[in-house]
Protein backbone atom coordinates (compact mmCIF):
# COMPACT_ATOMS: atom_id res chain seq x y z
CA UNK A 1 0.00 0.00 0.00
CA UNK A 2 1.04 3.37 -0.76
CA UNK A 3 1.24 5.27 2.55
CA UNK A 4 0.61 8.81 2.76
CA UNK A 5 1.62 11.84 5.78
CA UNK A 6 0.85 14.47 6.33
CA UNK A 7 2.11 17.87 8.43
CA UNK A 8 1.01 19.64 10.10
CA UNK A 9 -1.10 17.02 11.91
CA UNK A 10 -2.50 20.64 13.86
CA UNK A 11 -2.36 23.76 12.79
CA UNK A 12 -3.94 26.97 14.38
CA UNK A 13 -4.52 29.96 12.90
CA UNK A 14 -6.51 32.99 11.85
CA UNK A 15 -9.02 34.10 9.79
CA UNK A 16 -7.00 36.20 6.76
CA UNK A 17 -4.14 33.96 7.29
CA UNK A 18 -2.28 31.70 4.31
CA UNK A 19 -2.38 28.26 5.02
CA UNK A 20 -0.51 25.44 3.95
CA UNK A 21 -1.17 21.77 4.51
CA UNK A 22 1.74 19.28 2.72
CA UNK A 23 1.20 15.84 1.73
CA UNK A 24 3.91 13.15 1.08
CA UNK A 25 3.09 9.83 -0.67
CA UNK A 26 5.80 6.63 0.05
CA UNK A 27 6.33 6.74 -3.71
CA UNK A 28 5.53 8.29 -6.53
CA UNK A 29 2.44 9.03 -7.49
CA UNK A 30 2.30 11.23 -10.40
CA UNK A 31 -0.51 13.66 -9.82
CA UNK A 32 -3.21 11.37 -8.89
CA UNK A 33 -3.98 13.31 -5.33
CA UNK A 34 -6.93 14.39 -3.90
CA UNK A 35 -7.83 17.03 -1.59
CA UNK A 36 -11.01 16.81 0.82
CA UNK A 37 -12.36 18.63 3.74
CA UNK A 38 -14.22 17.23 6.91
CA UNK A 39 -16.23 19.46 9.18
CA UNK A 40 -17.33 17.26 12.25
CA UNK A 41 -20.55 14.96 11.96
CA UNK A 42 -20.67 15.62 8.33
CA UNK A 43 -19.53 13.68 5.11
CA UNK A 44 -15.79 14.78 3.35
CA UNK A 45 -15.99 17.80 0.86
CA UNK A 46 -14.09 16.92 -2.29
CA UNK A 47 -11.62 20.80 -3.13
CA UNK A 48 -9.10 19.43 -5.36
CA UNK A 49 -8.44 16.45 -7.67
CA UNK A 50 -5.57 15.71 -10.47
CA UNK A 51 -3.60 17.79 -7.78
CA UNK A 52 -4.22 21.20 -8.52
CA UNK A 53 -7.30 20.81 -10.58
CA UNK A 54 -10.26 22.88 -8.38
CA UNK A 55 -13.63 20.94 -7.98
CA UNK A 56 -16.80 22.88 -9.16
CA UNK A 57 -17.83 25.46 -6.43
CA UNK A 58 -14.71 25.03 -4.80
CA UNK A 59 -13.55 28.73 -3.35
CA UNK A 60 -10.53 29.95 -5.82
CA UNK A 61 -8.36 30.59 -2.37
CA UNK A 62 -8.18 26.88 -1.78
CA UNK A 63 -5.05 25.81 -4.27
CA UNK A 64 -3.09 22.57 -4.94
CA UNK A 65 0.47 21.93 -6.09
CA UNK A 66 2.87 18.93 -6.62
CA UNK A 67 3.24 15.91 -7.77
CA UNK A 68 5.34 12.60 -7.34
CA UNK A 69 5.87 12.25 -3.63
CA UNK A 70 4.92 15.85 -2.28
CA UNK A 71 2.15 17.64 -1.91
CA UNK A 72 0.20 21.12 -1.31
CA UNK A 73 -2.56 22.24 -0.35
CA UNK A 74 -2.85 26.14 0.58
CA UNK A 75 -6.15 28.05 1.73
CA UNK A 76 -4.57 31.71 0.69
CA UNK A 77 -7.06 33.68 3.15
CA UNK A 78 -8.32 31.57 5.57
CA UNK A 79 -12.36 32.21 6.25
CA UNK A 80 -14.28 30.90 9.39
CA UNK A 81 -16.13 28.74 7.63
CA UNK A 82 -12.67 26.60 6.27
CA UNK A 83 -11.91 25.41 9.88
CA UNK A 84 -12.02 21.67 9.75
CA UNK A 85 -10.12 18.83 9.04
CA UNK A 86 -8.30 18.03 5.59
CA UNK A 87 -7.36 14.85 4.14
CA UNK A 88 -5.35 13.59 0.58
CA UNK A 89 -5.70 10.53 -1.03
CA UNK A 90 -3.90 9.03 -3.53
CA UNK A 91 -5.69 7.26 -6.53
CA UNK A 92 -2.67 5.98 -7.80
CA UNK A 93 -2.80 2.63 -7.26
CA UNK A 94 -4.95 0.10 -4.98
CA UNK A 95 -6.31 0.76 -2.20
CA UNK A 96 -7.22 4.19 -2.32
CA UNK A 97 -5.69 5.36 0.65
CA UNK A 98 -6.34 8.72 2.95
CA UNK A 99 -3.73 10.87 4.54
CA UNK A 100 -4.24 10.99 8.58
CA UNK A 101 -5.32 14.44 8.14
CA UNK A 102 -4.81 17.90 8.80
CA UNK A 103 -6.95 19.84 11.88
CA UNK A 104 -7.17 23.74 10.86
CA UNK A 105 -8.24 25.30 13.97
CA UNK A 106 -8.86 28.77 15.36
CA UNK A 107 -6.21 30.43 16.59
CA UNK B 1 -28.70 15.41 -8.59
CA UNK B 2 -26.67 13.05 -7.19
CA UNK B 3 -27.39 11.55 -4.14
CA UNK B 4 -26.44 8.58 -1.62
CA UNK B 5 -28.21 7.00 1.76
CA UNK B 6 -26.46 4.67 3.53
CA UNK B 7 -28.75 2.12 5.80
CA UNK B 8 -28.24 -1.03 7.98
CA UNK B 9 -27.99 -1.89 11.58
CA UNK B 10 -26.65 0.53 14.47
CA UNK B 11 -25.32 -1.93 16.39
CA UNK B 12 -23.79 -5.27 15.59
CA UNK B 13 -22.24 -8.11 18.06
CA UNK B 14 -18.69 -9.37 17.27
CA UNK B 15 -18.24 -12.13 15.11
CA UNK B 16 -21.58 -11.36 13.37
CA UNK B 17 -21.71 -10.11 9.60
CA UNK B 18 -22.34 -6.27 8.83
CA UNK B 19 -24.84 -5.58 5.89
CA UNK B 20 -24.68 -2.05 4.58
CA UNK B 21 -26.69 -0.91 1.78
CA UNK B 22 -25.94 2.27 -0.45
CA UNK B 23 -28.95 3.72 -2.11
CA UNK B 24 -28.33 6.14 -4.84
CA UNK B 25 -29.98 8.23 -7.15
CA UNK B 26 -28.90 10.71 -9.98
CA UNK B 27 -27.09 8.05 -11.35
CA UNK B 28 -27.06 5.14 -13.01
CA UNK B 29 -24.39 2.30 -12.32
CA UNK B 30 -24.68 0.96 -15.72
CA UNK B 31 -22.83 3.82 -17.73
CA UNK B 32 -19.65 3.32 -18.69
CA UNK B 33 -17.24 5.19 -15.98
CA UNK B 34 -19.19 4.80 -12.66
CA UNK B 35 -18.43 3.45 -9.61
CA UNK B 36 -19.66 3.67 -5.77
CA UNK B 37 -16.88 2.90 -2.95
CA UNK B 38 -17.24 2.47 0.41
CA UNK B 39 -15.08 4.66 3.01
CA UNK B 40 -14.95 4.72 7.06
CA UNK B 41 -13.88 6.33 9.75
CA UNK B 42 -13.64 5.33 13.06
CA UNK B 43 -14.48 7.50 15.91
CA UNK B 44 -12.15 10.62 16.31
CA UNK B 45 -9.63 8.96 13.53
CA UNK B 46 -8.92 9.01 9.74
CA UNK B 47 -10.62 7.78 6.68
CA UNK B 48 -10.11 4.44 5.74
CA UNK B 49 -10.73 3.40 1.79
CA UNK B 50 -12.39 -0.33 1.92
CA UNK B 51 -14.02 -1.11 -1.84
CA UNK B 52 -14.96 -0.06 -4.88
CA UNK B 53 -17.61 -1.28 -7.65
CA UNK B 54 -17.34 -0.01 -11.00
CA UNK B 55 -19.92 -0.10 -14.01
CA UNK B 56 -18.95 -3.22 -15.22
CA UNK B 57 -18.81 -4.98 -11.66
CA UNK B 58 -14.95 -4.84 -11.98
CA UNK B 59 -14.36 -4.77 -7.65
CA UNK B 60 -11.64 -3.47 -6.00
CA UNK B 61 -10.86 -4.13 -2.08
CA UNK B 62 -8.78 -3.31 0.44
CA UNK B 63 -6.09 -6.00 1.01
CA UNK B 64 -6.17 -5.48 4.58
CA UNK B 65 -9.91 -6.31 4.71
CA UNK B 66 -10.22 -8.52 1.33
CA UNK B 67 -11.48 -11.70 3.01
CA UNK B 68 -13.68 -10.32 5.14
CA UNK B 69 -15.40 -8.04 2.76
CA UNK B 70 -17.96 -8.46 -0.68
CA UNK B 71 -19.33 -5.42 -2.62
CA UNK B 72 -21.98 -6.02 -5.17
CA UNK B 73 -24.44 -4.23 -6.73
CA UNK B 74 -28.03 -4.11 -7.71
CA UNK B 75 -28.25 -1.62 -10.98
CA UNK B 76 -32.42 -2.16 -11.57
CA UNK B 77 -32.55 -0.72 -7.70
CA UNK B 78 -29.58 1.70 -7.86
CA UNK B 79 -28.12 -0.34 -5.11
CA UNK B 80 -24.67 -0.86 -3.59
CA UNK B 81 -24.56 -3.40 -0.85
CA UNK B 82 -21.30 -4.07 1.29
CA UNK B 83 -20.73 -6.77 3.64
CA UNK B 84 -18.01 -7.28 6.49
CA UNK B 85 -17.53 -10.83 8.04
CA UNK B 86 -16.50 -11.14 11.61
CA UNK B 87 -16.89 -7.90 13.17
CA UNK B 88 -14.97 -6.73 15.83
CA UNK B 89 -14.93 -3.67 17.89
CA UNK B 90 -11.78 -1.73 15.93
CA UNK B 91 -14.56 -2.13 13.06
CA UNK B 92 -16.97 0.39 14.82
CA UNK B 93 -17.06 3.43 12.64
CA UNK B 94 -19.16 5.71 10.08
CA UNK B 95 -19.74 3.93 7.26
CA UNK B 96 -19.91 6.21 4.36
CA UNK B 97 -20.62 4.98 0.38
CA UNK B 98 -19.43 7.74 -2.24
CA UNK B 99 -19.69 8.15 -5.95
CA UNK B 100 -16.63 7.83 -8.52
CA UNK B 101 -15.80 10.50 -10.62
CA UNK B 102 -13.33 10.63 -12.72
CA UNK B 103 -9.46 9.32 -11.70
CA UNK B 104 -11.58 7.13 -8.73
CA UNK B 105 -11.80 10.01 -6.98
CA UNK B 106 -15.35 10.36 -4.86
CA UNK B 107 -17.69 13.29 -5.57
CA UNK B 108 -20.74 12.70 -4.04
CA UNK B 109 -20.86 11.32 -0.59
CA UNK B 110 -23.67 9.71 1.53
CA UNK B 111 -24.22 11.39 5.21
CA UNK B 112 -22.61 7.87 6.38
CA UNK B 113 -24.27 5.68 9.32
CA UNK B 114 -22.56 4.94 12.78
CA UNK B 115 -22.03 1.08 13.24
CA UNK B 116 -21.16 -0.14 16.48
CA UNK B 117 -19.81 -3.19 17.14
CA UNK B 118 -20.04 -4.54 20.83
CA UNK B 119 -21.86 -7.44 22.95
Amino acid sequence: DIQLTQSPSFLSASVGDRVTITCRASQGISSYLAWYQQKPGKAPKLLIYAASTLQSGVPSRFSGSGSGTEFTLTISSLQPEDFATYYCQQLNSYPFTFGPGTKVDIK
Amino acid sequence: QITLKESGPTLVKPTQTLTLTCTFSGFSLSTSGVGVGWIRQPPGKALEWLALIYWDDDKRYSPSLKSRLTITKDTSKNQVVLTMTNMDPVDTATYYCAHRWVEDIFDYWGQGTLVTVSS
